[in-house]
Formats: structure tokens, sequence, C-alpha cells
């Protein structure tokens, strides 16, 4: 009963490729997020959103961006993917009111950028 | 801006002793922490939550306002407690800030 789906497990890419992570929840939630997961560093947000087509910045938007057109689906986009993008890429989603803040987390995607 | 500080990156006990995560945070607002585990080969889940109050898998957390901590513990460590422990603070905009992480193995 997989609930928070991420459409690639592992990518390789080149230097100054454009690319699309992405992320479907069947939950309905309200909440989506990007995280990068990095030894030593944690995870650390990159952008979430609190409803269709609202987003906001995280610690480190630099080099990204995102889309969420639909409630169920939140797009990460590299526009020109670097070396320094290499990273694990999560997802997660959350629901507002009760049970709010409790993430659920996708099973990752892991990009390799040469 | 939230932050949080687990200033253990590695942590190594052996199985049956007491074992203590630390995380540190700095939040103007009210706080509302979490802990998040991430056994080898799955899924980071949630562990705790502060509100909750509860002990799960024998692990506790009690936020101290005053320290600004929420330290996670075990009084006796298994080996099944191996993993990577994350400790998490919500912002204003149920935006979700993670510490770095401790990796801790539980050695038989």
């Amino acid at each position: 009963d997989v609930k928070v789906t991420q459409s690639s497990r592992y990518l390789v890419k080149r230097t100054g490729e454009k690319v699309f992570l992405e992320c479907v929840q069947d939950m309905d939630h309200e909440n989506m997020f990007w995280y990068r997961q990095d030894p030593g560093l944690g995870l650390r947000l990159i952008y979430f959103s609190y409803d269709v087509k609202m987003k906001e910045k995280g610690d480190i938007p630099e080099g990204y961006s995102v889309s969420r057109e639909k409630k169920e689906r939140f797009s990460l986009i590299l526009e020109s993917a670097s070396t320094n993008q290499t990273s694990m890429y999560l997802c997660a989603s959350s629901p507002t009111g009760a049970g709010a803040n409790v993430l659920t987390f996708g099973a990752g995607s892991r990009l390799t950028v040469l | 801006a939230q932050r949080v500080t687990q200033p253990e990156k590695l942590l190594s006990v052996f199985k049956g002793a007491p074992v203590e995560l630390k995380c540190n945070y700095s939040y103007s607002g009210s706080p509302e922490l979490f802990w998040y585990v991430q056994y080898s080969r799955q899924r980071l889940q949630l562990l705790l939550r502060h509100i909750s109050r509860e002990s799960i898998k024998g692990f506790t957390a009690d936020l101290n306002k005053g320290e600004t901590s929420f330290h996670l513990k075990k009084p006796f460590a298994q080996e099944e407690d191996s993993a990577m422990y994350y400790c998490a603070l919500r912002g204003g905009n149920n935006d979700m800030r993670f510490g770095a992480g401790t990796r801790l193995t539980v050695k038989p």
C-alpha cells in the first residue's frame, strides 16, 4: 500500500540536462515537500507546497524549481543539472488539521549528475 | 528561522546499554518536535512526536524548553534499533526542518 510514489528510483544525467523528479501521493494531503538527503548534512528542505499552485522556498532552493498543478502531484525540476546536485531526493506529504505535520515519505530518487 | 542540531553523527552502544540521541533546536515560536527513523533499505518514517508523549519501541523523548532540547532515550538498546535517526522541527507554515541525523549502531 504505497502512498507516496516517486517515479524514478535511480537516474543518471549529464551536466546541463534538464531533470524532472515526479512525486505522487494518494492520501489527499495538502502539504508536499522536496528534500535532499546527503551524508553528514541530513535532510535539507528544497521547496514545499501547502496547496495546489502554491509553493514556498525552503533552505536550498537555488538551482531548483517546482510545480504543483494537481493536489496529488509535486514535481521537482532541475533546469540545468550540475554535479553538486548529485544526491538522494526525498518527497514527502502531510495533511493539515488532525495528524498534521506527520510526514509520509517516498522511497527516494537517487540522482547522479556526471 | 528554525534550526535543528544533532551534535553526534555516529553513536555506538552495546546491546542492553542505555542510549541517548541528542537534539537541540532554535525557534522563536512554540516548538513542535519529532523524531524520524530510517532503517536500512526502508523509507524514513515517524518514530514519535512530543505532543503525543508516547513511548514507541521503548523510546521516549521529552521536550525541555529551558534547554531547547528534545533528546531521544531508550533504557536498553536492541540490535534492531540500529538505524539513522533524525530530529525534526515544524515551522509556522507546516514546513518541517530536520537535523543532520545520528547513525546509531547497536553492537551484539
